[in-house]
């Protein structure tokens, strides 16, 4: 089974709109770390926010902010006030028992959500 | 936060030769990842690096396919052997820098490689 899906390959918004970017997770982990990367056609990989299992408020980092619903075990990102700069390939990731393994593991990414920004 | 440097940033290489690529970090880290990113996809862990010991490959990864070095905390390279077009991909070098539950993921800005 997959362990992130991201169900949007691609996705339109008008410059200025909200746009929400679908992810959803397994895991039988009670401890987890939900992440968002963005990355530009440049090729760079960058950090955008994170959302623990235990965290009981939704993260928000600057124009995003991230839609945590443990029970139905979804993380989408939100982008508020979208902005040309904004397009770009956006990955949902997970890494597994942050508290028993001392948060060691790698990453597991999803397959990518490509966000286009319109004017 | 972590500063990575990864070289080559990109090569055009001939089918049934290696190469190897190195990332270099400019602080210590425990753990160093290689990620592999092909065309259109997402990314996939290739092995994680420890130092002074034998990498951990994933499954459809192996030592001989892809050798890995980390003779220090702050370095790592990345062999591609015998490659095929169907190596032709970004390899990315990654490390987890501050809290060890909590920390994400920093990256090399990735080195893009194509087999003819």
């Amino acid at each position: 089974a997959q362990k992130i899906t991201q169900t949007q390959p691609g996705m339109f918004v008008q410059e200025k709109e909200a746009v929400t970017l679908d992810c959803t997770y397994d895991t039988s982990d009670q401890s987890y770390g939900l992440f968002w990367y963005k990355q530009p056609s440049s090729g760079e990989m960058i950090f955008l926010i994170y959302q623990g299992s235990y965290d009981e408020q939704n993260a928000t980092e600057g124009r995003y902010s991230l839609n945590f619903q443990k029970a139905r075990k979804s993380a989408n990102l939100v982008i508020s006030a979208s902005q040309l700069g904004d397009s770009a390939m956006y990955f949902c990731a997970m890494r597994e028992g942050i508290i028993e393994d001392t948060g060691r593991r790698a990453l597991t990414f999803g397959s990518g959500t490509r966000l286009q920004v319109q004017p | 936060s972590a500063v990575i440097s990864q070289k080559p940033s990109r090569d055009i290489c001939q089918r049934g030769t290696s190469l190897t690529i190195q990332c270099q970090v400019d602080s210590q880290v425990t753990m160093m990842f290689w990620y592999r990113q092909q065309p259109g996809q997402s990314l996939t862990l290739i092995a994680t690096a420890n130092q002074g010991s034998e990498a951990t490959y994933e499954s459809g990864f192996v030592i001989d396919k892809f050798p890995i070095s980390r003779p220090n905390l702050t370095f790592s390279t990345l062999t591609v052997s015998n490659m095929s077009p169907e190596d032709s991909s970004i390899y990315l070098c990654s490390v987890k820098v501050g809290s060890p539950n909590t920390g994400e993921l920093f990256f090399g800005e990735g080195s893009r490689l194509t087999v003819l």
